[in-house]
């Protein structure tokens, strides 16, 4: 069982817009601001979509955003388009004893 | 360009040692960290440990304290990842990720995964 809670599977038609969710607890998702997102294509390794919980590295599309309240973190993609269908993780800082926690992962399917 | 360039796959019968390495290229090698994440076959990520590229400390993750080293070779840019008594659990894909941070930061590179199977 992972340390964050994250929805199985979500899905949405092209040019929609998805939230995923990720829900930990005021050790780690709620006390930091230290969550990042994961982008992974089946067979490769996962990509840096989201850190501190709104960030976006250079190169990935403004359709990608993070936000957080309380102990649940979400990444939003809207505008979806086919290159997003991939399993989405979150991750969080939890403190120097237990230090990063990963979630379960979300598959996407554009439909 | 930036790269961290992992070793090729393993097959190690049970109670076995497996050592996988991560070669950087692109960066200063010792401003950086790399940690080692694992995913189980059709499973989540799961991270395993960190090490200080430039001074060598490291912290591991409590489920793997007694059975993970790592370590760091700063001639050759090269992070080490040794996980001894193999079961058939530890089969997976290993990851060599980097932060700027200690443990704050995001994993903003990762490798390619080295496959590990345990196996009778």
């Amino acid at each position: 069982q992972s340390a964050l809670t994250q929805p199985r599977s979500v899905s949405g038609s092209p040019g929609q817009s998805v939230t995923i969710s990720c829900t930990g607890t005021s050790s780690d998702v709620g006390g930091y601001n230290y969550v990042s997102w994961y982008q992974q294509h089946p067979g490769k390794a996962p990509k840096l979509m989201i850190y501190d919980v709104s960030k976006r590295p250079s190169g990935v599309p403004d359709r990608f955003s993070g936000s957080k309240s309380g102990n649940t973190a979400s990444l939003t993609i809207s505008g979806l388009q086919a290159e997003d269908e991939a399993d989405y993780y979150c991750c969080s800082y939890a403190g120097s004893y237990i230090s990063v926690v990963f979630g379960g992962g979300t598959k996407l399917t554009v439909l | 360009q930036v790269h961290l360039v992992q070793s090729g796959a393993e097959v190690k019968k049970p109670g076995a040692s497996v050592k996988v390495s991560c070669k950087a290229s692109g960066y200063t090698f010792t401003s950086y960290y790399i940690h080692w994440v694992r995913q189980a076959p059709g499973q989540g990520l799961e991270w395993m440990g960190i090490i200080n590229s430039g001074g060598g400390s490291t912290s591991y993750a409590q489920k793997f304290q007694g059975r993970v080293t790592m370590t760091r070779d700063t001639s050759t840019s090269t992070v080490y990842m040794e996980l001894s008594s193999l079961r058939s659990e530890d089969t997976a894909v290993y990851y060599c990720a980097r932060t700027y941070g200690w443990l704050i930061d995001a994993f903003d590179i990762w490798g390619q995964g080295t496959m590990v199977t345990v196996s009778s």
